[in-house]
């Protein structure tokens, strides 16, 4: 597996449910941060957490990190169908070249 | 203010021929990345500028691709004699500062060769 893991690849579920997407890496980090992409183009930041925070909140967004188990998740409180779009995590490890690592990405649907 | 921006949206060409890919970070960023993503991919890095430092060009995938950037503001991603595999979308975004900043993307550029 790669730096930056995103499961699931793919989820699909009714408005207004929560959706929990997951990501895993393998190298110490700086932060972690989680951006969204509508129909493959440009990726919008949606929030960092630093490798000292273990939770963070905005909006309708709560995101946790675990640096023992090196793993991410991302919650979205109350789906709205504005909110389908491929999730990417990003890492920026500790050592080595000063770039995020993107994964693969969750493709999130919210069926109305 | 202005956001990231790129040139063109979208291109078609034919294989063989080389195109140009501009970029025009946000004013002030010193941090400039250029992405290529793939039909339902991820990311994958290709080149980074940060001030006035030698490039980080760790991941071009051949000497088919460079770039460069001018005055520290604008960037232009080369690709040369385009094969069919470069067809992807090439996404261009600036930072601040250093790279754990969150990074501000541009619409991309939707590249095609035939």
């Amino acid at each position: 597996s790669q730096q930056g893991e995103e499961d699931p690849q793919a989820l699909s579920i009714q408005e207004g449910e929560n959706a929990t997407m997951n990501c895993s890496y393998k190298t110490s980090i700086n932060n972690l941060q989680w951006y969204r992409q509508n129909s493959g183009r440009g990726l919008v930041h949606l929030i960092l957490i630093r490798s000292n925070e273990r939770e963070k909140h905005s909006g309708r967004l709560r995101v946790t990190l675990d640096t023992s188990k090196k793993s991410s998740s991302l919650l979205i409180t109350a789906s709205r169908a504005a909110d389908t779009a491929s999730y990417f995590c990003a890492t920026d490890i500790t050592q080595g070249a000063q770039k995020l690592v993107f994964g693969q990405g969750t493709r999130l649907t919210i069926n109305p | 203010g202005a956001g990231v921006s790129q040139s063109p949206s979208n291109k078609v060409t034919e294989k063989g021929k080389d195109v140009e890919l501009r970029c025009d970070p946000i004013s002030g960023h010193t941090a400039l990345y250029w992405y290529r993503q793939s039909l339902g991919q991820g990311l994958e890095f290709l080149i980074y500028f940060q001030g006035n430092s030698a490039p980080d060009k760790s991941g071009l995938p051949s000497d088919r691709f460079s770039a460069e950037r001018t005055g520290g503001s604008v960037s232009t991603l080369t690709i040369q004699r385009t094969q069919q595999e470069d067809s992807a979308v090439y996404l261009c975004a600036s930072s601040p500062f250093r790279s754990y900043n969150e990074q501000f993307f541009g619409p991309g550029t939707r590249l095609t060769v035939l």
